[in-house]
C-alpha cells in the first residue's frame, strides 16, 4: 500500500514569502505528526493531530508557523513570512492509532530553501 | 540538552561482520524505543523497536537491546550486509506522542 506522501518534495522560496507544504498520511491513520530535521540532527517535533484535532503545537517555532488537518486525513503545514532560518527539512508521519508506543512511519520529507 | 544521543557519527564495518550501533538516553519517562534507517533522499524508514518492559526485541538480523538501569540501547546488525549501509536513528518516545530522535550514525558496510 501507499505510504506517507508529502509534496512538493523540494521548495526554494524567497524571504517573506508564504509557503504551504502538504502531507498524505497512510490511509486509515488516526494521527498525524510534522517534524523539522536540520542537517546532520534528527527530527524534532512541532506538531500532533488526533483526527482534525491538533492536540499538541509546542513544537512550533513561532507564530509564523501553523498547521491544519480540517477533514482528518491530509494535513498543511503553513509558514508565513518565511526566514533563512526556516531553511531545513520538513518531514510528516503517521500513525495508526493515537498514544503512546505507536509506529510512526514518516513520508520523504519536502526540503525547505528560503533565500 | 539531548535527551537521545548517538555518540558515534559514523561506522564502518565489513559485510558479514556484526554491525553495533549505540543509543544513549537521560529521560527516565522514556518507555519505548525505536530505531530507524534512512537512505539518502528518502524519509526514515521504522526498523524495529522495544518496550521498556523488555530488555531484547529480535526481528530477523536486527535485534535491540535495552539496558535500563544504563539508560543506554543498542542495535546489532549481523550479519551485516552492504545493503545495510545507511544513516540509523534512535528514537525514544513517552506516554505521548512525541518522539525524541538523536542525531544518526552513518553505517558503511564494506563488500
Amino acid at each position: 500500500g501507499a505510504g506517507v506522501s508529502q509534496s512538493p518534495r523540494y521548495k526554494v522560496t524567497k524571504r517573506g514569502q508564504d509557503v504551504a507544504l502538504r502531507c498524505d498520511p497512510i490511509s486509515g491513520h488516526v494521527s498525524l505528526y510534522w517534524y523539522r530535521q536540520a542537517l546532520g540532527q534528527g527530527p524534532e517535533f512541532l506538531t500532533y493531530f488526533n483526527y482534525e484535532a491538533q492536540q499538541d503545537k509546542s513544537g512550533l517555532p513561532n507564530d509564523r508557523f501553523s498547521a491544519e488537518r480540517p477533514e482528518g486525513s491530509i494535513s498543511t503545514l503553513t509558514i508565513q513570512r518565511t526566514e533563512q532560518r526556516d531553511s531545513a527539512m520538513y518531514r510528516c508521519a503517521s500513525s495508526l492509532f493515537s498514544g503512546g508506543q505507536e509506529t510512526q512511519y514518516f513520508g520523504p520529507g519536502t526540503r525547505l530553501l528560503v533565500l | 540538552d539531548q535527551q537521545v544521543k548517538q555518540n558515534s557519527p559514523s561506522l564502518s564495518v565489513q559485510e558479514g561482520r556484526i554491525s553495533i550501533l549505540n543509543c544513549d538516553y537521560t529521560n527516565s519517562m522514556f518507555d519505548y524505543f525505536l530505531w530507524y534507517k534512512k537512505y539518502p533522499a528518502e524519509g526514515p524508514t521504522f526498523l524495529i523497536s522495544i518496550s521498556s518492559i523488555k530488555d531484547k526485541n529480535e526481528d530477523g538480523r536486527f535485534t535491540v537491546f535495552l539496558n535500563k538501569s544504563a539508560k543506554h540501547l543498542s542495535l546489532h546488525i549481523v550479519p551485516s550486509q552492504p545493503g545495510d549501509s545507511a544513516v540509523y536513528f534512535c528514537a525514544a518516545g513517552g506516554s505521548n506522542y512525541k518522539l525524541t530522535f538523536g542525531k544518526g550514525t552513518l553505517l558503511t558496510v564494506n563488500p
